[in-house]
């Protein structure tokens, strides 16, 4: 069955540093992942995908992740983070052949001036 | 642009009143998901659905929760009795079937049953 794991539910970084948010899958299959975003009172959106084309993902607002079979990972950068990054992020797996998604359980990211 | 409407985005109740969500997905998706969301649980899906058809619902009590889609352009979820354990924020995402599992989510409906 797939899965995600999302490394730590705070992080937090100065303005301006980089940002690592770390997610693990786990897949019998090739996976499609996925990393939405959520700000705050808002529904989930979508930052990027994976599909199995390029292997270095790069989705909105700066944001990419790169996919490493060998690692089973698919962790989200940024090379210079924006107050306004502030968010809860998570980390999904579509299902198999559903269109279900799995989702970790969030990493809440924090921007400091 | 196109994005997924629900109604009401806040709703207060008591122990034992109805409620209904309403979701309006994207024109022209096939398939809609319901979640609920709290600190303690996180994003759990309660229904999903595929060209109307209900496909999974297993993460929804049976017992007082029902969802449904009477047409295309319109999903419901319904809580009757409701409890204060169901205070939640409940989002509806639609998307296309076999698309890579891209959803477009709600701005949700804020749940609090006093």
């Amino acid at each position: 069955a797939q899965s995600v794991t999302q490394l730590g539910s705070h992080v937090s970084v100065s303005e301006g540093a980089l940002v690592l948010l770390r997610c693990n899958y786990s897949s019998s299959v090739p996976p499609y992942l996925f990393w939405y975003v959520q700000y705050p009172n808002q529904g989930l959106q979508l930052l990027l995908k994976y599909t199995s084309a390029a292997t270095l993902v790069k989705g909105i607002n700066g944001f990419e992740a790169e996919f490493k079979k060998s690692e089973t990972s698919f962790h989200l950068t940024k090379p210079s983070a924006h107050m306004s990054d502030a968010a809860e992020y998570f980390c999904a797996v579509s299902e198999g052949n559903t269109d279900k998604l799995i989702f970790g359980t969030g990493t809440r990211l924090q921007v400091f001036p | 642009d196109a994005r997924v409407t629900q109604t009401p985005r806040h709703k207060v109740t008591e122990m034992g009143q109805e409620v209904t969500m309403r979701c309006q997905p994207i024109l022209g998706h096939n398939t809609v998901f319901w979640y609920r969301q709290t600190m303690m649980q996180g994003l759990e899906l309660l229904a999903y659905f595929r060209n109307r058809a209900p496909l999974d619902d297993s993460g929804m009590p049976k017992d007082r929760f029902s969802a449904e889609m009477p047409d295309a352009t319109l999903a419901t979820l319904k809580i009757q009795p409701s409890e204060p354990r169901d205070s939640a924020v409940y989002f509806c995402a639609s998307g296309l079937a076999f698309e890579a599992g891209e959803q477009f989510f709600g701005p949700g409906t804020r749940l609090t049953v006093l």
